[in-house]
């Protein structure tokens, strides 16, 4: 199984341009997520999906849309990408939404830098 | 607003010595708290998740400490070996997530084992 996995590995993008970020997980989760981690900051969400047909905002959904395409795939996509936006984006999925159990598995991670 | 503070913000010790990490977290209502292990340009990986009625919780060399009352967590590493090298990340889950989602991150504690 590969688990989480993410595409592409690092992106370079100029003021203005859009980017779609895309993620799938084979491990038949209900749930799935977007972060972004900054330096000196904790991973702060961007969009969640707690099950197939329903997607949520986060901490910091601004900037942003998702879709989630289907059960293993949930894409992040950016339509007019600013410098602010630079960052390294992770995608991350779980069982379930909850619960006390309900661990999260993460991809490699995107590494996005707006010019 | 529900927050995770991790100390030391970064730790050097000598490969074989034993190091702990601290968390402080006021997170209501409280569900579980998890350590991650983050290594340079990877996704977090989990280490332990703990509820609190849990005490404590192993996971080969790293040991989770609870104090559900003082709102305190600490990771204890023994006997460390280069490959410890990374951030490990305390994270809180809420039962009522808000934006924030059900997950609090902590910023990290990054640890670089020397020779």
């Amino acid at each position: 199984n590969a688990g989480v996995t993410q595409t592409p590995k690092f992106q370079v993008l100029k003021t203005g341009q859009s980017m779609t970020l895309q993620c799938a997980q084979d491990m038949n989760h209900n749930s799935m997520y977007w972060y972004r981690q900054d330096p000196g900051m904790g991973l702060r969400l961007i969009y969640y999906s707690a099950s197939e047909g329903t997607t949520d905002k986060g901490e910091v959904p601004n900037g942003y849309n998702v879709s989630r395409l289907n059960k293993r795939e949930f894409s992040l996509r950016l339509e007019s990408a600013a410098p602010s936006q630079t960052s390294v984006y992770f995608c991350a999925s779980s069982e379930a939404w909850g619960g006390v159990y309900n661990e999260q598995f993460f991809g490699p991670g995107t590494r996005l830098t707006v010019l | 607003k529900n927050q995770v503070e991790q100390s030391p913000q970064s730790l050097i010790i000598l490969e074989g010595k034993n190091c702990t990490l601290q968390c402080n977290y006021t997170v209501s209502p409280f569900s579980n708290l998890r350590w991650y292990k983050q290594d340079t340009g990877r996704g977090p990986v989990s280490l332990t998740i703990m509820t609190f009625s849990e005490n404590t919780k192993s996971n080969g060399r790293y040991t989770a400490t609870l104090d559900a009352d003082t709102k305190q967590s600490s990771l204890h590493i023994t006997a460390s070996q280069l490959s410890d090298s990374a951030s490990y990340i305390c994270v809180v889950s809420a039962v009522y997530g808000g934006s924030q989602g059900n997950l609090i991150f902590g910023k990290g504690t990054k640890l670089s084992v020397k020779p």
